[in-house]
């Protein structure tokens, strides 16, 4: 089946350790999208891709990056994680053109604790 | 600008009963609105989704939307809810995008929903 899949699904890390998240998709949408949800609250929108074209939100702290090396694979890198950053992180993909039909297709996501 | 307002944080059913989550969207032009259920530890699953076709949208498990454009309103329900539906339930709008432009979900705070037997 189709889908977008999100490694690891838990992971630990020091406070201050670099961590990479990393998201594929086999549905070959244009859009990927980075969330960060934490407990009992919603969503929150990082940054998005539109194919290669990176698009971050005015709110998202200088400590997150992504990269989108191909249309399959896109990778949330945190540089220095504080335990303000642990959450859930979940991707999403889209297609392309008028997007706001088709809603997303969201990863099972990564539960990041940071001790 | 576009946001959602689901009312209530918790909803507690029994088993059996009717299932209503309610949710409110405010956006400057046309919207489409979907209904999204989280299970504890898992990513999104679409349920439904409105996108300008039958106001009366039909889900996946048994669930159903009416959009009500005169109430801003896109409530969810579930004639009878069953254990298995105790999840989290998020409502989210897009704006509608047309040409190579493209939209992104608002996502509303989440709903608790309680089965008990």
């Amino acid at each position: 089946d189709a889908m977008v899949i999100q490694n690891p699904r838990y992971q630990v890390t020091q406070f201050g350790k670099p961590v990479t998240l990393s998201c594929s998709q086999t549905l070959n949408h244009n859009v990927m999208y980075w969330y960060q949800q934490k407990s009992s609250q919603a969503p929150k929108l990082l940054f998005h891709y539109y194919d290669k074209d990176f698009n971050n939100e005015a709110d998202t702290p200088d400590n997150f990056q992504s990269r989108r090396p191909n249309t399959s694979f896109c990778f949330l890198d945190i540089r220095s994680p504080g335990l303000g950053d642990a959450a859930m992180y979940l991707c999403a993909t889209s297609r392309g053109g008028r997007l706001g039909s088709y809603g997303y297709t969201f990863g099972s996501g990564t539960r990041l604790t940071v001790v | 600008a576009q946001s959602v307002t689901q009312l209530g944080s918790h909803v507690s059913v029994s088993e059996g009963a009717l299932v209503l989550l309610r949710c409110n969207y405010s956006s400057s032009v046309p919207p489409y609105l979907f209904w999204y259920v989280q299970y504890p530890n898992q990513g999104l699953q679409l349920l439904l989704k409105y996108t300008s076709a039958a106001t009366l949208v039909k889900g996946i498990n048994g669930f159903e939307a009416e959009f009500k454009k005169s109430e801003t309103s896109f409530h969810l329900t579930k004639p009878s809810a069953h254990m298995s539906d105790a999840a989290e339930y998020f409502c989210a709008v897009s704006a509608r995008a047309g040409g190579t432009s493209y939209g992104k979900l608002t996502f509303g705070q989440g709903t608790i929903l309680t089965v008990h037997p």
